[in-house]
């Protein structure tokens, strides 16, 4: 995970509250993608960006979330207003391009809402 | 709906055996297959990838791709305590979008 760096690691919060998670990617990827991990479902794609673009929102389990990638440096991921089973870990992954999406993961935020 | 799936295990080996680990997909049109190394409380690590028919090793891993059968599969040989984890199995949906597997559990027995 030394490629990209996350933020915070833990969050824990009161249901209602708004949540802003962040990646910063080293240079030279294509792509980002955050992913929501749980014991229930696994590991699940919520969205990602080619080159700051969004490309596939599709995972992104309802408008209370939302995610930006301003520039190639930083991106987030916001949830409006958290929820109990938004509890998760959330990692961010890139993709350095070329043929297939081999993927580095960061060290990932465990999220606790309340 | 496109799954990958995986035997959730645990799957429990001695120390010095193979290990080996499964997984199938549903997803024709997939080209690409990898394996992630994912430690307790860690973030997933890749360790493989195979895109093509047949066997690809590295070190005391093979990766294993029959795309007639929609089977990947991961041997690890020697296997070592430090191998105990849980393994996932990811396929490309197209593009750059990847769909994992739900993980498959191993712990080496000392």
């Amino acid at each position: 995970d030394a490629g990209v760096i996350q933020s915070p690691r833990h969050e824990v919060t009161e249901m209602g509250q708004e949540v802003t998670l962040r990646c910063k990617p080293i240079s030279g990827h294509d792509y980002l993608f955050w992913y929501r991990q749980t014991m229930m479902r696994g590991l699940e794609l919520l969205i990602y960006f080619n080159n700051n673009v969004p490309i596939d929102d599709s995972g992104m389990p309802e408008d209370r979330f939302s995610a930006k990638m301003p520039n190639a440096s930083f991106s987030t991921l916001k949830i409006q207003p958290s929820e109990p089973r938004d509890s998760a870990v959330y990692f961010c992954a890139i993709s350095l391009g070329g043929r297939s999406s081999e993927q580095y993961f960061g060290p990932g935020t465990r999220l606790t809402v309340t | 709906q496109k799954e990958v799936e995986q035997n959730s295990g645990p799957l429990s080996v001695p120390e010095g055996a193979i290990a080996s680990l499964n997984c199938t997909y549903s997803d024709r049109g997939s080209q690409s297959f990898f394996w992630y190394r994912q430690y307790s409380g860690k973030s997933p690590e890749l360790i493989m990838f195979i895109y093509s028919n047949g066997d690809k090793e590295d070190g005391r891993f093979t990766a294993q791709l029959n795309k007639a059968s929609q089977y990947v599969s991961l041997l690890i040989r020697d296997s070592q305590p430090s191998d105990s984890a849980t393994y996932l199995c990811a396929g490309d949906t197209g593009g750059f979008k990847t769909i994992f597997g739900a993980g498959t559990r191993l712990f080496v027995k000392a």
